[in-house]
């Protein structure tokens, strides 16, 4: 079963815009992470938060983590056509797997 | 590092049949996990191998789907009598292992079922 849900389930924007997606999860988490697939492919590492850490910046991405709600954030700012893709976050309880949300389609238009 | 790799990248056979992809982990990696996805959704966990040992296996592996890692080096997924629902793409990703577990995926095997 998949623990997470992304907000919104797809997004388009224009190039230049910010991006934000949210992540929801149900239970307590040892760190977060999100991943982005372009079409047909593998995912890709983005960033990594812990869970007594409540933000972090990777160039121009920016997670926020709130353990009080369940709840992480992933802002792409000054979006590029190379931002299209789509984006999950991902929980570690403490075993040792990830499970994924069912992640936002996001399209950068130019 | 040459990354994860997989496979074959794309796999069409009929229902009935039996298929077995492979994955090669980055080199230095001691856990290796399998994923499938269908399209439109985020990748289901299948199971994961700590060296050579299967330490963990999903209530979705039917006993139609095994899982190796001799050696602890390359693992091989076979689904046997494949049924049409068995379509999607599976993925392997692998991780050090140590602390804070960031997967590296490979870019998935492609299953048709006909």
């Amino acid at each position: 079963s998949q623990q997470g849900e992304e907000d919104p389930q797809a997004l388009s924007i224009q190039e230049g815009e910010n991006a934000t997606m949210n992540c929801s999860y149900k239970t307590s988490i040892n760190n977060l992470q999100w991943y982005r697939q372009n079409s047909g492919r593998g995912l890709v590492h983005l960033i990594l938060i812990r869970s007594n850490e409540r933000e972090k910046h990777s160039g121009r991405l920016r997670v926020t983590l709130d353990t009080s709600k369940k709840s992480s954030s992933l802002l792409i700012t000054a979006s590029r056509a190379a931002d299209t893709a789509s984006y999950f976050c991902a929980t570690n309880r403490g075993a040792q797997k990830l499970v994924f949300g069912q992640g936002t389609r996001l399209t950068i238009n130019p | 590092d040459t990354g994860v790799s997989q496979d074959p990248r794309h796999k069409i056979t009929k229902r009935g049949q039996n298929v077995t992809f492979r994955c090669d982990p980055i080199s230095e990696h001691n856990r290796l996990y399998w994923y499938r996805q269908t399209l439109g959704q985020g990748p289901e966990f299948l199971t994961y191998f700590q060296n050579e040992a299967q330490l963990e296996k999903s209530r979705l592996l039917s006993d139609r789907f095994s899982a190796e890692r001799p050696k602890g080096s390359f693992s091989t997924l076979e689904i046997q009598r494949t049924e049409q629902g068995d379509s999607a793409m599976y993925l392997c990703a692998s991780s050090q292992g140590q602390g804070d577990e960031k997967l590296f995926f490979g870019s998935g095997t492609q299953l048709s079922v006909l």
